[in-house]
């Protein structure tokens, strides 16, 4: 099946600074790929719709400021969390639509101090 | 907004035992997908279903999807510990654009 690859897997980061989390399609391009935030035993909320060449498409409540989406190419998606706090601490995971479903990342785990 | 109700929300049971989750919404799906998440990782695609009244099999994994594509299952027989993990089935969002919508999820454990 198709390969979607997420990294870093997990990253500690200071309160303040700003992480970034890469989503690469590996044997497909992806016009759309999606961000999702999960907390511990709950399901995948959507954070955004990452278009490649325009702008992402933001869940209401979600900071687009904050939660930077740029898709430059059609193998490549990254997310930005900006001046992270403590309350961003969550697991991330992207997929990307490929026949005959989503595919997804293995997650970044981010935990911020 | 299309909702999938699933349930149950948590599941324990022993190895060998036989169980059924559950996806339902009010909406009219053109296709389900289930997926199942083990801790850490994320979902993995284990099946999508388009057909109503479709049945697929997956070693000990049943799917099946309603006739009136409304609803789906996903039927474990002889659970193993290996099966422990988050089910999620997901469908598309209406509107044409595939956005998947996720149900809740089922937490499954399966002690030896």
């Amino acid at each position: 099946g198709a390969v979607v690859s997420q990294h870093p897997s997990w990253v500690i980061c200071k309160s303040g600074t700003s992480v970034k989390i890469e989503c690469r399609s590996l044997d497909f391009q992806a016009t759309t790929m999606f961000w999702y935030r999960q907390f511990p035993k709950q399901s995948l909320m959507l954070m955004a719709t990452s278009n490649e060449g325009s702008k992402a498409t933001y869940e209401q409540g979600v900071e687009k400021d904050k939660f930077l989406i740029n898709h430059a190419s059609l193998t490549l998606s990254t997310l930005t969390v900006t001046s992270a706090h403590p309350e961003d601490s969550s697991f991330y995971i992207c997929s990307a639509r490929g026949p005959p479903g989503a595919f997804f990342g293995q997650g970044t785990r981010l935990t911020v101090v | 907004t299309q909702l999938l109700e699933q349930s149950p929300q948590f599941l324990s049971i022993q190895e060998g035992e036989n169980l059924t989750v559950y996806c339902n919404s009010s909406s009219v799906f053109s296709s389900l997908q289930w997926y199942r998440q083990e801790p850490g990782e994320g979902p993995v695609l284990l099946v999508t279903v388009v057909t109503g009244g479709e049945v697929k099999k997956l070693k000990r994994l049943t799917f099946q999807f309603g006739d009136a594509r409304k609803d789906s299952s996903l039927h474990i027989t002889a659970a193993q510990p290996g099966d422990t993990g988050l089910y999620l089935c997901a469908g598309p969002s209406s509107g044409g654009s595939y956005i998947p919508t996720f149900g809740r999820g089922t937490s499954l454990i399966v002690h030896p």
